[in-house]
């Protein structure tokens, strides 16, 4: 079954305490993102990759950091994960770099920074 | 950069009426309007999507009208059941996959 698969879903952790969040995908697809979701906001990028390698900056990078070594695999990272990154994480793919086309998102982690 | 406004944030409507969701854009560049729907515990869902170069489109119960002089697009929903009850996000994109979200919508239609 194609799909976009991150673990873990629920997640609890204190200040401080650094993290990682997965995400792979078995589609083969170039592009793969983080968003992030909260109340009012709406999805807000948080970083991108277009291809192995090649990983940018999104609307709200600061204090995330991201690897993409594999073409399915793309970790979000957060160092000293503090309160205000409290919030529901999305992972997408999409087939291609260029022309748009469907996002596949992930079922999402919800996490919790006390 | 872009920016992308939803309305309206909530929308209660009964099982059979039509529903409406607005949203613009600020980017005239924008060239790809998608719209997901998200339903409880689970990620976004591409349910219709719309270039630039086309003024509506349509599939089943739901349909897509873009005005690019005024920079709107709405999604229509008709004779809505109450599998339709989610949140509902548009988003903006002029190129590489590079989405710009609404706030969303959360419809509920009642029996």
């Amino acid at each position: 079954e194609a799909q976009v698969t991150q673990n873990p879903r629920y997640l609890i952790t204190v200040t401080g305490k650094k993290l990682t969040v997965t995400c792979s995908q078995n589609m083969n697809h170039e592009y793969m993102s983080w968003y992030r979701q909260d109340p009012g906001l709406g999805l807000r990028q948080i970083y991108y990759s277009m291809n192995v390698e090649v990983t940018d900056k999104g609307d709200v990078p600061e204090g995330y950091k991201v690897s993409r070594k594999e073409k399915r695999n793309f970790p979000l990272i957060l160092e000293s994960p503090s309160p205000n990154q409290t919030s529901l994480y999305f992972c997408a793919s999409s087939p291609e770099t260029g022309q748009n086309t469907e996002a596949f998102f992930g079922q999402g982690t919800r996490l919790t920074v006390v | 950069g872009e920016n992308v406004e939803q309305h309206p944030s909530t929308l209660s409507v009964q099982e059979g009426d039509s529903a409406v969701i607005k949203c613009t854009y600020s980017d005239s560049a924008s060239n790809y309007f998608p719209w997901y729907k998200q339903e409880l515990g689970k990620g976004p869902q591409l349910i219709i999507d719309i270039r630039s170069n086309v003024g509506e489109k349509k599939d089943q119960r739901i349909a897509v009208t873009l005005n690019k002089t005024a920079k709107h697009f709405s999604l229509h929903i008709t004779e809505t059941q109450p599998e339709d009850s989610a949140v509902y996000f548009c988003a903006a994109s002029k190129g590489f996959q590079k989405l710009v979200f609404g706030t969303g919508t959360r419809l509920l239609v009642s029996p």
